[in-house]
């Protein structure tokens, strides 16, 4: 099945925006994206979501192409509290079951 | 925080054992899941339950059953664990809407 695609790692300086690009091109009509994030020896916890439109919340924003093939995780001031892995998420509209990419690690440099 | 735990943290067992994991809400979350995730790679979908007694497989179900007699358990069982499934379990909760809460995970090493 469909899974995303992602860049291994990336790296950023503090207090800079950092752009995570996600690809998903076999993506369905109805799946959302999810982005979720990773600490070590944690859970995965939630950054946003979204179906079509661009969407924001008090962590991030996240921009979705036209034809919905990729998006990109917008972080707009990058703090040594978001090193983490960062997963672009497939979820089905069926039960909302996700499918993981393997994920960007992300390092912030002070 | 969402009300989830897993237990037990961390567990040592030989191959052939049979093994149970459980997973517990406290928020009467209808949807339940059991992932699991290997060194370097994202989290795997095992089982899901939609609602007590309502399960389905996921994409890596072999070797694994579920059952939920109640809304907030979840129990994940090894019948005869393999060294194949040394994992981190990760269980996660989710409502109607779109976002998954997840619990602290489960270290299973199978010697």
């Amino acid at each position: 099945d469909a899974k995303t695609t992602q860049p291994n790692s990336m790296e950023s300086n503090e207090e800079e925006p950092v752009h995570l690009p996600c690809n998903h091109s076999t993506i369905s009509g109805t799946d959302y994206i999810h982005w979720y994030r990773q600490l070590p020896s944690q859970g995965p916890e939630y950054v946003i979501h979204g179906l079509t439109s661009n969407v924001n919340n008090r962590m991030a924003s996240l921009a979705i192409a036209e034809d919905r093939k990729s998006s990109t995780l917008i972080l707009h001031r990058a703090t040594l509290r978001d090193a983490a892995v960062y997963y672009c998420i497939r979820g089905d509209y069926n039960f909302n079951k996700f499918y993981f990419g393997s994920g960007t690690k992300l390092n912030v440099k002070p | 925080d969402a009300g989830i735990t897993q237990s037990p943290r961390h567990k040592v067992t030989e191959t052939g054992t049979p093994v149970t994991l459980r997973c517990h809400q406290t928020e009467n979350h209808r949807y339940m899941y059991w992932y699991r995730q290997d060194p370097g790679h994202g989290l795997r979908l095992i089982h899901y339950s939609y609602g007590v007694k309502d399960t389905d497989k996921g994409e890596v179900s072999d070797g694994y059953s579920v059952s939920r007699s109640k809304t907030e358990d979840f129990l994940l069982t090894l019948e005869s664990a393999t060294s194949s499934q040394t994992s981190v379990y990760f269980c996660a909760i989710s409502e109607a809407g779109y976002e998954q809460y997840f619990g602290p995970g489960t270290r299973l090493t199978v010697t």
